[in-house]
């Protein structure tokens, strides 16, 4: 099974919409959560950190479940530049820090 | 601030030859990471290191050497390059501390015929 799994997207929302990405990770030992953001042919960069009691930022809320190892990320009033590929991260234990990534989901967000 | 820079941004190879890529951080983070990104996949921790003069291996690290001689600086050798070794290449830093973000270079795009 796969550190973290990720829906396969891709999303085409209007301009506008709200959507929603799911991801579930498998190690119960991780204790770091991110969503970043990845333009075409681009490195990732960091949207948010995930915490426990759920967290906003403008139009953008991550909730994670530690109990079920679910993590999400809600956009709202999608804009023509939320189009991206979304990674789900979670740290891998054990490892100076370093990240365990999902595929990634992609995002469109049209007029 | 340069951040994170990686050298070169694009290369070809033929099979069997050697290549060193250089991921350099003017931030003074103590960690630093090697990762490939192949299509359709996420991004794959190579080797890592936690400070200057120590490397440990990540996922996938076959094929790939690593030094960390300085301390602004991780280099990532492939001793004979295989096909399967096409990939884009990406370094990241990070502080010792709790939840800081890692920076990412903006990657090396090797292709290796």
């Amino acid at each position: 099974r796969k550190e973290v799994e990720q829906d396969p997207g891709p999303f085409n929302v209007p301009e506008g919409a709200t959507v929603a990405f799911n991801c579930t990770y498998s190690n119960s030992a991780s204790q770091s959560f991110f969503w970043y953001r990845q333009d075409c042919r681009k490195e990732p960069k960091l949207l948010m950190s995930v915490y426990s009691s759920g967290n906003e930022d403008g139009r953008f809320t991550a909730q994670l479940n530690r109990a079920s190892q679910y993590i999400s990320l809600l956009i709202r009033d999608s804009k023509l530049s939320d189009s991206a590929t979304y990674l789900c991260v979670v740290n891998r234990p054990n490892s100076g820090y370093a990240l365990n990534f999902g595929k990634g989901t992609s995002l469109l967000v049209t007029p | 601030n340069a951040g994170v820079t990686q050298t070169p941004k694009f290369r070809v190879l033929k099979t069997g030859q050697s290549m060193t890529l250089l991921c350099a951080q003017d931030m003074n983070h103590e960690y630093m990471y090697w990762y490939r990104q192949d299509p359709g996949m996420g991004l794959r921790l190579i080797h890592y290191s936690v400070g200057e003069g120590t490397t440990a291996k990540g996922e996938v690290p076959d094929g790939y050497n690593v030094s960390r001689l300085k301390k602004q600086n991780f280099l990532l050798g492939l001793e004979s390059a295989a096909p399967s070794q096409t990939s884009v290449y990406f370094c990241a830093s990070r502080t010792g501390t709790g939840l800081s973000e890692q920076y990412f270079g903006p990657g090396t795009r090797l292709t290796v015929t």
